[in-house]
């Protein structure tokens, strides 16, 4: 599978939008894009995934480069539950494994 | 939130004695995993499950083993345990292997700590 990356960390005050970047510049023309969460503490959760187009989901959205070679994914509004490692994940649609890289840390400041 | 268990939560054992953990699952679904956490490498996969009786390797799959003789049940076993093995184990169920989207459901997780 492609490799992703992410920046360690971020920060982000809370009610204000965030924007985590992607870079996979690797990406194959069967790879999905999915974002998955890490709240402390816990196991992974899904957040959302896309192929080509926008999408935006009760949880986020994720804004998908025309080239594919990086993705967004937009919290419009942080809380302070969203603080977690965010972590983007390639996923071919014929593969049954993930590899979920070190993530994004995010921050939320009250 | 997807039923999924992990025993036990915590374990603290010594060098050299086995380990069994246990993921259990009520969702009928036919994929499990088993995934390993550590502080700058992220989530590694160690072994998965594609049915009954039906398992292969991850990415970090030495030293450990597993087994799955019922739907609802994956073990993963430490047979000789080492400091290295020293992590939080996460096992996570998804009712697709293939597909778009093949969500994965993760359990709790398991914190083991070899002296």
């Amino acid at each position: 599978d492609a490799k992703t990356t992410q920046p360690n960390s971020m920060e982000s005050n809370e009610e204000e939008p965030v924007h985590l970047p992607c870079n996979h510049s690797t990406i194959s023309g069967t790879d999905y894009i999915h974002w998955y969460r890490q709240l402390p503490s816990q196991g992974p959760e899904y957040v959302i995934h896309g192929l080509t187009s926008n999408v935006n989901n009760r949880m986020a959205s994720l804004a998908i480069a025309e080239d594919r070679k990086s993705s967004t994914l937009i919290l419009h509004r942080a809380t302070l539950r969203d603080a977690a490692v965010y972590y983007c994940i390639l996923r071919d649609v014929t593969g049954n494994q993930f590899y979920f890289g070190t993530g994004t840390s995010l921050t939320v400041i009250p | 939130d997807a039923g999924i268990t992990q025993s036990p939560r915590h374990k603290v054992t010594e060098t050299g004695t086995p380990v069994t953990l246990r993921c259990h699952q009520t969702e009928n679904h036919r994929y499990m995993y088993w995934y390993r956490q550590d502080p700058g490498h992220g989530l590694r996969l160690i072994h998965y499950s594609y049915g009954v009786k039906d398992t292969d390797k991850g990415e970090v799959s030495d030293g450990y083993s597993v087994s799955r003789s019922k739907t609802e049940d994956f073990l993963l076993t430490l047979e000789s345990a080492t400091s290295s093995q020293t992590s939080v184990y996460f096992c996570a169920i998804s009712d697709l292997a293939g597909g778009p989207r093949n969500e994965q459901f993760f359990g709790p997780g398991t914190r083991l700590t070899v002296l």
